[in-house]
């Protein structure tokens, strides 16, 4: 069965950094693209990037590139989303997915807040 | 690629037939000959759910009352007798280039 499970929910202060993971299993984690998608509060999906895990080729929306860096670690079947610098616009429901929504992690709610 | 949905809500009596359109702002076809548009279902709180696949493909598990059809660019959701529990919002999403996900309908009953 495959299953992708995310990291805990997150609360930060603006200016800090961040990094939320998705452990994957049941399926060859190289040979599939795996992203990560923001959904504000009440608002819809939004794709921020994807990766590539067997080469780590990476793309990102062109709205997400330069805010966050999307990473995987072979080894251990895990996909990575980073901030350098979380702003209070940040604040959303992050989910892991592999390409095309076969799959999706359970979500991670990341706070930021003064 | 741009996906635009309609409706953006649509109230629905149970038991009626209910229907949604995506159109992307080109064509989905990819060069491998696949057409890798799908559709997706989110109830508040949960994560989104695959329902189809490929145009018309339903995922295991997925009752035969949903319905993909389409080519190209324009494509089309339905569901022949609507239940309760399809009540959410309901997202096309290609993947024939970067991935995108239309805007969402929200499907209530009336």
């Amino acid at each position: 069965e495959v299953q992708l499970v995310q990291s805990g929910a997150e609360v930060k202060k603006p200016g800090e950094s961040l990094k939320i993971s998705c452990k994957t299993s049941g399926y060859r984690f190289t040979s599939y693209w795996i992203g990560w998608v923001r959904q504000m509060p009440g608002k819809g999906l939004e794709w921020m990037g994807i990766i590539y895990p067997g080469d780590s080729d990476t793309r990102y929306s062109p709205s997400f590139q330069g805010q966050v860096t999307i990473s995987a670690d072979k080894s251990i079947s895990t996909a990575y989303l980073h901030w350098n610098s979380l702003k209070a616009s940040d604040t959303a429901m992050y989910y892991c997915a592999r390409n095309g929504g076969t799959q999706w992690g359970q979500g991670t709610l990341v706070t930021v807040s003064s | 690629v741009v996906m635009t949905q309609t409706p953006l809500s649509s109230p629905v009596t149970l038991g009626q037939p209910a229907s949604i359109s995506c159109r992307s702002s080109q064509s989905l076809v990819h060069s491998d000959g696949n057409t890798y548009l799908g559709w997706l279902h989110q109830r508040p709180g949960q994560p989104p759910r695959l329902l189809i696949y490929r145009i018309s493909n339903r995922v295991s598990g997925v009752p035969d009352r949903f319905s993909g059809s389409g080519a190209g660019s324009d494509f089309t959701l339905r569901i022949s007798r609507v239940e309760a529990e399809d009540v959410g919002v309901y997202y096309c999403t290609q993947s024939t280039q970067f991935p995108t996900f239309g805007q969402g309908t929200r499907l209530e009953i009336k």
